[in-house]
């Protein structure tokens, strides 16, 4: 069965910190697809990356990073110099192999930022 | 840039009734999901739709609950009569690869 952890619940920085955003995964694939998506205060879900198992590269988009590690099953995501619009609560989902499989989301993390 | 919708995007009902949520979809997607959370809880799969049939449902997705594209652009999800616990947001999501996701309808039951 597939699993996904974020331990972390709530976060709560200063407007300009850097802050990281954990996830743990657990599946029995060896082909999957990890993602994250964020939930803003208006309630909305809004993807913002998916990963392929088989690419381990990191990525950097703007002030967001994502570290995947496949050896420690994580994939970790980093907002440099939070901006109070960062503010939401972020999801990290994973997906079975099969182009309509489902998404099994984590807990979630509420992030506020502060000015 | 296309976008998943839902309608409502509030429903209150009665304990016992029926309602349908609707969802259209983005024109070229061709796999369809219906997701919920309950308030301050994670994002939970109800069901996969894939060519007019169910490809995956969870426990969650009892008889009460059905889906269907009755017209081939609208996506449904229908609770036959409704309990306190189905109180929460419901989100409908297509895809091609990546799920895009709809605003949400924010169900309560009262």
């Amino acid at each position: 069965a597939q699993k996904v952890t974020q331990a972390q619940t709530e976060i709560s920085v200063v407007e300009k910190e850097d802050v990281t955003l954990d996830c743990v995964y657990e599946t029995r694939d060896t082909t999957y697809y990890l993602f994250w998506y964020k939930q803003p205060p208006s309630g909305e879900l809004v993807f913002l990356i998916r990963r392929n198992s088989f690419d381990e590269q990191n990525e950097i988009s703007g002030r967001y990073s994502w570290n995947f590690q496949k050896s420690t099953s994580s994939f970790n995501f980093t907002i440099t110099a939070s901006q109070v619009v960062d503010s939401a609560v972020y999801f990290c989902a994973l997906r079975e192999p099969g182009a309509n499989s489902k998404l099994t989301f984590g807990k979630g993390i509420t992030l506020s930022v502060r000015p | 840039e296309p976008e998943v919708t839902q309608t409502p995007s509030h429903q209150v009902t009665q304990m016992g009734q029926e309602v349908i949520l609707r969802c259209v979809p983005i024109s070229n997607h061709l796999y369809f999901y219906w997701y919920r959370q309950i308030l301050g809880q994670k994002v939970e799969f109800l069901v996969s739709f894939y060519n007019n049939e169910i490809s995956e449902k969870s426990e969650i997705f009892d008889d009460q609950f059905s889906v269907e594209r009755p017209d081939g652009s609208n996506f449904t999800l229908k609770i036959r009569s409704t309990k306190l616990e189905d109180s929460a947001m419901y989100f409908c999501a297509s895809s091609m690869f990546e799920q895009f996701f709809g605003p949400g309808t924010r169900l309560t039951v009262l």
